[in-house]
């Protein structure tokens, strides 16, 4: 079985600009969850779709939106980008059954801003 | 409110010798504990879970982990380490009631020869 992927690796943006990515389940992975890494603040969740629906959110401000297709994929924009918003963006997808509850990662997209 | 506190930022260790890396946690609810790690320029690999059941944990590469409810604490173990295990480690809880997972702020091993 295909990994998680997620597109692109790496982005280099400006202040003030927006951004999406993108992140592709494990077949039958139904939940996407996406985590904001940062040396300093370990692991941020951002937030969780299951079923094309917003299932939980993290304490990130309204520039950070997502949204889940019918396929499962998953993005996440970032609006009006800050410097602070530099960091790995992970994203992690949970089987449908089986082990519902052991997240399966993504590379991660490494987004700077500058 | 719910937390996961990893106190060691880096913990050295030998090779051939036993490693633990320590997580504490406070959630709501009955914890479903969680160890991951991460290679250099690479997403996160699970190792192990406790959900219920035995209180010591077997995962992956011979890693354990040890559940204490008491102590709130769920300590990551190997009793001998490799130069392979040099990484970064997470330990995460999923509370059983909002289903979120909070993520500690992970500690670097190091493994040395």
């Amino acid at each position: 079985k295909a990994g998680v992927t997620q597109t692109p690796r790496y982005l280099i943006k400006t202040r003030g600009q927006q951004v999406t990515l993108s992140c592709s389940p494990i077949s039958g992975h139904r939940s996407v969850s996406w985590y904001q890494q940062t040396p300093g603040q370990g692991l941020q969740f951002l937030f969780e779709y299951f079923s094309e629906t917003q299932r939980n959110k993290g304490n990130f401000p309204g520039r950070f939106s997502g949204r889940q297709f019918s396929n499962s994929r998953s993005e996440m924009n970032v609006s009006t980008l800050e410097l602070g918003d530099s960091a790995l963006y992970l994203c992690a997808t949970t089987p449908q059954s089986g082990s519902p509850d052991t997240q399966y990662f993504g590379p991660g997209t490494r987004l700077t801003v500058l | 409110a719910q937390s996961v506190a990893q106190p060691e930022d880096q913990v050295n260790v030998a090779e051939g010798n036993p490693l633990t890396v320590k997580c504490t946690y406070s959630v709501s609810g009955n914890p479903y504990l969680f160890w991951y790690v991460q290679y250099p320029n690479r997403g996160l690999q699970f190792l192990l879970k406790y959900i219920t059941g035995d209180n010591l944990v077997k995962g992956s590469y011979g890693f354990e982990a040890e559940f204490n409810k008491s102590q709130t604490s769920f300590h990551l173990k190997k009793p001998s380490a490799l130069v392979s295990d040099s990484a970064l480690y997470f330990c995460a809880v999923r509370d059983s009631l909002t289903y979120k997972y909070i993520f500690g702020t992970g500690t670097r091993l190091k493994v040395l020869a």
